[in-house]
């Protein structure tokens, strides 16, 4: 079967650094996505990964490993803001969706 | 604002009504998804529309029933709903369904729909 993992629940500090994990089973690979969801409102993108490596985008950094099967985001400078939901999703061979269950991130002061 | 509405906001409904959620995008994209958000649990994918025609159904029961009209809207009928499909529906576009890798879902803000 297919499966995405990622923590359910992280707290972190203002101003500190975060790294949420995610790893994957799935039936091909076609790409994996990061999105942002604050509470009641719709997910948002933040990122795509491909290719094995670090992707950099302000105070929010992609990492993909291919042959494990990992990947994390990382947030930087954490703000009050960026408490949220973080969700995971991986591109199947038939480049649909597969969507981890997300990862909620509590920023304390 | 992502381009991507959705009405209503919230829904109560009991299991021997009839209702339809709605949504519009205002991208000028190509494929548009409905999606079912519970608690604690991964995004459902339940049905996704490209060029209006129906690629993908995920085993959906009956009683759920999308409609697209057109490339900009998307509709999903319901009715005689049980309470176990309260939850959040969401929908999304994006520019294409297929053999598109960095295929950008945009979403709306979600119908939340709770079944009495």
């Amino acid at each position: 079967g297919q499966n995405i993992d990622q923590p359910t629940e992280m707290t972190a500090t203002e101003g500190a650094i975060v790294q949420i994990n995610c790893t994957y089973q799935t039936s091909g690979f076609n790409g994996l996505f990061w999105y942002q969801q604050h509470a009641g409102e719709a997910p948002t993108f933040l990122s795509y990964n491909v290719l094995d490596g670090l992707e950099e985008k302000g105070r929010f950094s992609s990492f993909l490993s291919r042959s494990k099967g990992y990947s994390y985001l990382l947030l930087k400078e954490l703000q009050m803001k960026d408490s949220a939901s973080y969700l995971c999703a991986v591109a199947d061979s038939n480049y649909q969706l597969i969507w981890g269950a997300g990862t909620k991130l509590i920023i304390k002061p | 604002e992502t381009g991507v509405t959705q009405t209503p906001r919230h829904l109560v409904m009991g299991m021997t009504n009839k209702k339809s959620l709605k949504c519009e995008q205002h991208l000028g994209h190509n494929a548009m998804y409905w999606y079912k958000q519970s608690a604690k649990k991964p995004l459902e994918l339940m049905f996704v529309y490209s060029l209006e025609e129906r690629v993908e159904n995920n085993s959906v029961p009956s009683r759920f029933s999308p409609e697209c009209p057109n490339s900009s809207h998307l509709f999903l009928h319901l009715h005689t709903l049980q309470p176990e499909d309260s939850a959040l529906y969401l929908c999304a576009s994006s520019q294409d369904s297929t053999e598109v890798a960095h295929n950008e879902q945009f979403f709306g803000p979600g119908t939340r729909l709770t079944v009495l």
